[in-house]
């Protein structure tokens, strides 16, 4: 079973607007880190924001946000004010706190393109 | 300072040969890790190195794949005898510390090597 789904493979919004990006994940982990990385097309992976299983709020970083609502096991990435330069592939990561390896384990991702 | 620096940028070999992917990790992380990423798919892990530990190789897709990590710093992937199902973007990432840390523990990565197996 996937441990990360990304159910949205391409999605578009008007530049200056708000996108959530969906992200839903799976472990019987009570401990676990949530990330978010921005992939654009020169293809490097760019951090842009992490929740972790016992933080007690919402993450933010600037213009992005994380709606994590912990009993439904989501994590959807909230981008307001969208710009141009957002455009890219976005992809949700979960490290399990009690993996073997600090491995991140990735969903298939979503390819944001934002219009002028 | 510097972020993660891999080499080559792109790679291109026959089917059959041996190719050497070389990672540079940011100065003073301690865990290295390789990942693997297919054409428009996700990232899958390959390799993790923490300090100098055993690598956790867990995640190599055959005994064709090795790799190493030299004086906790530089690390090499080395795929033997590759074949055509090897062509992937193979990326490499480090972080500051690792396994059974709290916290964010970021990973950060390089930009990657773009290999084809003719």
């Amino acid at each position: 079973a996937q441990k990360i789904t990304q159910t949205q493979p391409g999605m578009f919004v008007q530049e200056k607007e708000a996108v959530t990006l969906d992200c839903t994940y799976d472990t019987s982990d009570p401990s676990y880190g949530l990330f978010w990385y921005k992939q654009p097309s020169s293809g490097e992976m760019i951090f842009l924001i992490y929740q972790g299983s016992y933080d007690q709020q919402n993450a933010t970083e600037g213009r992005y946000s994380l709606n994590f609502q912990k009993a439904r096991k989501s994590a959807n990435l909230v981008i307001s004010a969208s710009q141009l330069g957002d455009s890219a592939m976005y992809f949700c990561a979960m490290r399990e706190g009690t993996s073997n390896t600090g491995k991140l384990i990735f969903g298939q991702g979503t390819t944001l393109q934002v219009k002028p | 300072g510097a972020g993660v620096s891999q080499s080559p940028s792109n790679k291109v070999t026959e089917k059959g040969k041996d190719v050497e992917l070389r990672c540079d990790p940011i100065s003073g992380h301690t865990a290295l890790y390789w990942y693997r990423q297919s054409l428009g798919q996700g990232l899958e892990f390959l390799i993790y190195f923490q300090g100098n530990s055993a690598p956790d190789k867990s995640g190599l897709p055959s005994d064709r794949f090795s790799a190493e990590r030299t004086g906790g710093s530089v690390s090499t992937l080395t795929i033997q005898r590759t074949q055509q199902e090897d062509s992937a973007v193979y990326l490499c990432a480090s972080s500051l510390l690792g396994l059974g840390t709290s916290g964010t523990d970021t990973q950060y990565f390089g930009p990657g090597t773009r290999l084809t197996v003719l």
